[in-house]
């Protein structure tokens, strides 16, 4: 099905790590992009592809991929990495999806 | 930089037409290497992809919008454009547009206009 499926919502305690998950059949045969989102703001491109983070985007941000599944991992969560975050993908007919969002809960 | 700029009206009547132009500025909307598109988000809830449009005319559409959404390019202005025809007050929500570079195996979402709100409301 085209339908990119994250958990509601996760916790961390601060400077853990934690794996937020996005499956799909689409993530296949694509890799997955990921997006932070703080409240008022635009969605902000954190990682993609196999192995790809942004200029500015913090090392801790990492990503991983198998079979239908994609993940970001934040190792050391900060207290500003509380937010929503989204996955993202591209279908075999050339259309985009979105997760439906993890909010991320820094503890 | 990359740069993007939505404009257009904040409120829309029932039954009307929702029209928004994002203005880029740091790449060209001519550029074979760059899509341009639109995504929306209302208050509260995940993010909705609407559309999207590159160079060389290709277009992709939502499913479930694609009876109602057009997008096209301007070359001239280098800016896109959106309309939705028939809203309701369901497509009340932020839209952005934002600049998307394709891959083989992937595509990201790496430059975001700020937002703007349209409102569905007589």
């Amino acid at each position: 099905s085209s339908e990119l499926t994250q958990d509601p919502a996760v916790s961390v305690a601060l400077r853990q790590r934690v794996r937020i998950t996005c499956q799909g059949d689409s993530l296949r045969s694509n890799y997955a992009s990921w997006y932070q989102q703080k409240p008022g703001q635009a969605p902000l491109l954190v990682f993609y592809g196999k192995d790809n983070r942004p200029s500015g985007i913090p090392d801790r941000f990492s990503g991983s991929s198998s079979g239908n599944t994609a993940s970001l991992i934040i190792t050391g969560a900060q207290a500003e990495d509380e937010a929503d975050y989204y996955c993202n993908s591209r279908d075999s007919s050339g259309n985009y999806l979105f997760g439906g969002g993890t909010k991320l809960t820094v503890l | 930089q990359v740069q993007l700029q939505e404009s257009g009206p904040g409120l829309v009547k029932p039954s009307q037409t929702l029209s928004l132009t994002c203005t880029v500025s740091g790449d060209s909307v001519s550029s074979g290497t760059s899509y341009w598109s639109w995504i929306r988000q209302p208050a509260g809830k995940g993010l909705e992809w609407i559309g999207r449009i590159d160079s060389s005319g290709t277009i992709n559409y939502n499913p479930s919008l694609k009876s109602r959404v057009t997008i096209s390019l301007d070359t001239s202005k280098n800016q896109f454009s959106l309309t939705l025809n028939s809203v309701t007050a369901a497509d009340t929500a932020v839209y952005y547009c934002a600049r998307i570079m394709s891959g083989a195996r992937w595509g990201r979402f790496d430059f975001w206009g700020q937002g703007t709100l349209v409102t569905v409301s007589s």
